[in-house]
């Protein structure tokens, strides 16, 4: 199957500044790469996604860029708010199933 | 995205009793609905994939006649953890897909907490 591996597991940033979040998977059959944002005590929520036949989009503040040579793509947060703490999740499509990543906990600080 | 319920949101139950879930697709036709847990501060596990009309894909490890699953309707979806006990106290999550247009995007539900005392 497939294994995503995320880093880093805790990210604490002042804010207005940015935060990048990196994930690496191993099978470079993965062609879909979404990206969640959990909440506290709530379900996950789709923020950004990325399909292997694009390196990069962007949504306002955030953006995603994939290396498919090197098998990892990043989600960056600019300009950080306070509301963009939570816990945030990569997943990578591999058989027309999700695996995620652990999770990064992203603390903005006032 | 799609708006996906969840049914109910917090449940406490007894050891031995069964619990009910259901999950619900409110705007769109749900060809696949997944069913994951979430223990604390750890990531979504895949419990089971469901379509329509047939029998769920369990993933290893997940006991499918201890985690029941109906997918009657393209908008509906149920999970019934039968004999609960304390370990399966969990954070069970839902998600559906649709690939009318060819898309794999999952839109999660908002959560279901079991607490099994």
């Amino acid at each position: 199957g497939e294994n995503v591996e995320q880093h880093p597991s805790t990210l604490s940033v002042q804010e207005g500044d940015s935060a990048v979040i990196k994930c690496t998977y191993s099978d470079s059959a993965s062609n879909y790469f979404p990206w969640y944002k959990q909440e506290l005590g709530k379900g996950p929520q789709l923020i950004i996604d990325i399909r292997s036949n694009v390196g990069e989009k962007k949504d306002q503040r955030i953006a995603v860029t994939l290396n498919k040579t090197a098998k990892h793509f990043s989600l960056h947060i600019t300009e950080t708010q306070p509301e963009d703490s939570a816990v945030y999740f990569c997943a990578a499509l591999w058989a027309n199933n999700l695996f995620f990543g652990t999770g990064t906990r992203l603390t903005v600080i006032p | 995205g799609a708006v996906v319920s969840q049914h109910p949101s917090r449940v406490i139950c007894k050891s031995g009793t069964s619990v009910k879930i259901e999950c619900r697709s409110l705007d769109f036709q749900a060809t696949t609905m997944f069913w994951y847990r979430q223990f604390p501060k750890q990531s979504l596990m895949l419990m089971a994939t469901s379509n329509e009309g047939s029998k769920a894909t369990y993933e290893q490890g997940v006991e499918k006649d201890k985690f029941l699953i109906n997918h009657a309707s393209l908008t509906l979806s149920t999970l019934t953890v039968t004999s609960a006990h304390p370990e399966d106290s969990s954070f069970y999550i839902c998600s559906v897909t649709e690939k009318r247009w060819v898309t794999d995007t999952q839109y999660f539900g908002p959560g279901t907490r079991l607490t099994v005392l």
